[in-house]
């Protein structure tokens, strides 16, 4: 069975703060896919990385990193030096089962970044 | 620019009536998909689609169907709506490529059954 846990519904920091967001995948598939999306309080979905299950180089992006790391299931997420735009939710997702494997989706992080 | 475009973007209804939302991308995507986003749940699969023709159910597929006429197109009908499908209903899009399947969504559908 395929599933992502996020076990942080709701975080909270001041602005500047580092945050990391944490997900925990489960599949045994050995070619797996992983994203994380944003849903900004305008409601849309925004994507934002992929990684497959063969590259664990962690991923910087601006104030995004992504660090995969398979001995523990993980693909969290952290920004850096926050700030209020950051606020929303952010889903982590699995695509497993082949080039048709569908999407599972973790029940996401709400994010605030007060001012 | 290619996009994915979902309409009505709000919708009130009644109770046992037949609603279709729209879903449109014109990425030119093999894939298409159908979630809802409810509290509590995340975002859940109703139906997918991975070519003209090609229909499957997903999670939670009681009480929806949707048809694929042509590779631009799913539309999704709730053939009696009822109360427990208020909720928000995100159409989302990939390829079948060597992108390996990043989902695009649409800007979703705020639904209220009464």
């Amino acid at each position: 069975a395929q599933k992502v846990t996020q076990a942080q519904t709701e975080i909270s920091v001041v602005e500047k703060e580092d945050v990391t967001l944490d997900c925990v995948y489960e599949t045994r598939d050995t070619t797996y896919y992983l994203f994380w999306y944003k849903q900004p309080p305008s409601g849309e979905l925004v994507f934002l990385i992929r990684r497959n299950s063969f590259d664990e180089q962690n991923e910087i992006s601006g104030r995004y990193s992504w660090n995969f790391q398979k001995s523990t299931s993980s693909f969290n997420f952290t920004i850096t030096a926050s700030q209020v735009v950051d606020s929303a939710v952010y889903f982590c997702a699995l695509k497993a089962g082949g080039s048709q494997g569908n999407l599972i989706f973790g029940k996401g992080t709400k994010l605030s970044v007060k001012p | 620019d290619a996009e994915i475009t979902q309409s009505p973007r709000h919708k009130i209804t009644e109770t046992g009536r037949q609603v279709t939302l729209a879903c449109h991308q014109t990425w030119n995507h093999n894939n298409m998909f159908w979630y809802r986003q409810d509290l509590g749940h995340g975002l859940r699969l109703i139906h997918y689609s991975y070519g003209v023709q090609d229909t499957n159910k997903g999670e939670v597929s009681d009480g929806y169907s949707v048809s694929r006429s042509n590779t631009e197109d799913l539309p999704l009908t709730l053939e009696s709506a009822a109360s427990s499908q208020t909720s928000v209903y995100f159409c989302a899009s990939s390829s079948s490529g060597t992108t390996r399947g990043t989902q695009y969504f649409g800007p979703g559908t705020r639904l209220l059954v009464l």
